[in-house]
């Protein structure tokens, strides 16, 4: 079955760096588009990043551009985001998804605390 | 600016039905839309697409109690026979070139 697995959340200061990696399984992944959707305690599902399927078209929201790069190894059925400078308004879940223009699969998420 | 607009929270009876509304601002009642549902404590399910016209194509495995309907700028989520785990946050989502935007959810409680 189509499966999303988030990793390498944590606690990280401010200013500081983290990279988020999420394992597909059961579905051809370099046929789809993936992302980035992370909630704040409490809050809404915003939009981070999207990117195509063979890396070539890449999209950030306002509130990430400079600071969170979105990539994937096809090889290795992966997606990542590196994010860095990051500021505690960033400390949230995040999501890793599949689908082109709405996620129709989502992961169980990876919990980012920014914190000093 | 597209954005999506809806309701914070909702409220109806075990057993009875519910209306969800999700609008879209000027000038986009064109838009499909996604819905997604959001259990206590769990991440994200996607029920459904759906278009202006009305029709809609459900995810995997989501039940006949969901359905969608359109009317101009507004989307709808209906649920029937509510049950207990319809107890939710509910989402509407669509898209625009090289962004995605999400409504801000409805809190529906299940009495």
């Amino acid at each position: 079955q189509v499966q999303l697995v988030e990793s390498g959340g944590g606690l990280v200061k401010p200013g500081g760096s983290l990279r988020l990696s999420c394992a597909a399984s059961g579905f051809s992944f370099s046929d789809y588009y993936m992302s980035w959707i992370r909630q704040a305690p409490g809050k809404g599902l915003e939009w981070v990043s999207y990117i195509s399927g063979s890396g070539n078209t890449i999209y950030y929201a306002d509130s990430v551009k400079g600071r969170f790069t979105i990539s994937r190894d096809n090889a290795k059925k992966s997606l990542y985001l590196q994010m860095n400078s990051l500021r505690v308004e960033d400390t949230a879940v995040f999501y890793c998804a599949r689908g082109d223009s709405y996620p129709v699969t989502w992961g169980q998420g990876a919990l980012v605390t920014v914190s000093s | 600016q597209l954005v999506l607009t809806q309701s914070p929270s909702a409220s109806a009876s075990l057993g009875a039905s519910v209306k969800l509304t999700c609008t879209l601002s000027s000038g986009h009642s064109s838009y499909a839309i996604a819905w997604h549902q959001q259990q206590p404590e769990k991440g994200p399910r996607y029920l459904m697409r759906l278009n202006s016209d009305g029709s809609h194509s459900k995810g995997d495995g989501i039940p006949d109690r969901f359905s969608g309907s359109s009317s101009g700028a507004e989307r709808y989520l209906t649920i029937s026979s509510l049950q207990s785990e319809d107890e939710a946050d509910y989402y509407c989502q669509t898209w625009g070139t090289g962004s995605w935007v999400f409504g801000g959810g409805t809190k529906l409680t299940v009495l």
